[in-house]
């Protein structure tokens, strides 16, 4: 399977401050999600990362508050803006390699961890 | 609405046993059936996966699918401690656009 980083790993922030998540894929994927993780809860789906074109976002998420860019096959941020501490959670990408096992398989970068004061 | 549902838990089961975990879903075109195992604090590490009727064996983990019955369910033999995690079922539809995750069960395995 592909071997996903992100980074940062962990970050405390400032009320009214954005950060931006980077997800790098050691080869080409298909696809690419970003997830959201809430203490105790499942995972929720933010969008999915289109190269070239703008992020298809899930209901209850807009581009303004997260905007995502995928510049390349293997490459996308996720920004989150003017946080609030609801917006404390672990983030999530996941992608489905282009050589994986079928079409639809996703496998999960480490997540990187965000807690807003 | 396209729903996936699993027992919260938390399932305990001693050491040696099998581990039954369930899973329902609610979309009879879903084509893709996963599960997924997360340890506390981390990223959840996909298990096993399963795309036809019937089961699917991997070393101490067996996938069982039911599409009459929309039912997705994994055995895990000889429990060990280490396999005590959330397991999270993930169904797919759509050719991999869309993707449910179900809000997982607690394993405890006692030593």
């Amino acid at each position: 399977s592909a071997v996903i980083s992100q980074k940062p790993s962990r970050d405390i922030c400032q009320r009214g401050t954005s950060l931006t998540i980077q997800c790098q894929v050691d080869s080409q994927v298909t696809m690419m999600f970003w997830y959201r993780q809430q203490p105790g809860q499942s995972l929720t789906l933010i969008a999915t990362a289109n190269q070239g074109s703008e992020a298809t976002y899930e209901s209850g998420f807009v581009i303004d508050k997260f905007p995502i860019s995928r510049p390349n096959l293997t490459f996308s941020t996720l920004t989150v803006s003017n946080m609030s501490p609801e917006d404390s959670s672990i983030y999530l990408c996941s992608v489905v390699p282009v050589t994986g096992e079928s079409t639809d398989t996703q496998y999960f970068g480490p997540g990187t961890r965000l807690t807003v004061l | 609405q396209k729903e996936v549902e699993q027992n919260s838990g938390p399932l305990s089961v001693p050491e040696g046993a099998i581990a039954s975990l369930n899973c329902t879903y609610s979309d009879r075109v879903s084509q893709s059936f996963f599960w997924y195992r997360q340890y506390s604090g981390k990223s959840p590490e996909l298990i096993m996966s399963i795309y036809s009727n019937g089961d699917k064996e991997d070393g101490r983990f067996t996938a069982q699918l039911n599409k009459a019955s929309q039912y997705v369910s994994l055995l895990i033999r000889d429990s060990q401690p280490s396999d005590s995690a959330t397991y999270l079922c993930a169904v797919s539809f759509n050719g991999g656009f869309k993707t449910i995750f179900g809000a997982g069960t607690r394993l405890f395995v006692k030593a």
